[in-house]
């Protein structure tokens, strides 16, 4: 069965400290491994990585994808308040357009 | 405003009755979703239409409709609501290969 796990479930950091975030997969017919971040509403698009090895960054916050391992990472350095939310990782299938979700961890970056 | 937006933002109905939720995309987008996100946060998508055509049908029961009158427009129909069916289902667009835009969610609470 495709599944998508994500770790830790929570976490609860000060701010300015790094936190890094984790995803594994076990997909068929694998295609890219995307970033969202989710507060209060809809999720919002962060990264999509196709490749093994290549950073993708923006700003403070940086993804890298792990093909041969079946993970990716998910780095946010000085984290703040706002980058309190739900973060999901989601694995999408080649030739079905389906995106499947790990469970998401849940950030709280305290003052 | 470009995005994708559906109606109502919060629903509460009792159980046995029959409700819709409305979305639309003006992205330009070929693909649209409904997605189901449980008291746990856990994402799981439900259909997917490609230019009014269904494309994914997961294991959803046969009470829940989808309706895509046009490429801009994929309605969700629920007949028969149960307590389980409380939940946010959020509506979301894409063209092929390209990250998820969502809306904001419907909240659905079945007393």
């Amino acid at each position: 069965e495709d599944k998508v796990v994500q770790s830790p479930l929570s976490l609860v950091v000060h701010e300015g400290d790094t936190v890094t975030l984790n995803c594994s997969y076990e997909v068929t017919n694998f295609r890219s491994l995307l970033w969202y971040k989710q507060e209060k509403k809809a999720p919002t698009f962060l990264f999509m990585l196709t490749s093994s090895g290549i950073e993708k960054k923006s700003g403070r916050l940086s993804s890298i994808l792990d093909k041969k391992e079946l993970f990716s990472i998910l780095n946010i350095t000085a984290t703040q308040t706002g980058d309190s939310a739900i973060y999901l990782c989601a694995v999408e299938q080649g030739g079905s357009e389906k995106l499947v979700f790990g469970k998401g961890t849940k950030l709280t970056v305290n003052p | 405003d470009t995005a994708v937006s559906q109606t109502p933002k919060y629903l509460v109905t009792q159980m046995g009755n029959d409700k819709s939720i409305k979305c639309e995309q003006n992205l330009g987008h070929d693909t649209m979703y409904w997605y189901k996100q449980d008291s746990k946060k856990f994402l799981k998508i439900m259909f997917s239409y490609n230019n009014k055509e269904l494309i994914i049908n997961e294991t959803v029961p046969n009470r829940f409709s989808p309706k895509s009158p046009d490429k801009a427009h994929l309605n969700l129909h629920i007949n028969s609501l149960e307590l389980g069916d409380s939940a946010v289902y959020f509506c979301a667009s894409s063209r092929t290969a390209s990250p998820l835009h969502f809306g904001n969610g419907t909240r659905l609470t079945v007393t």
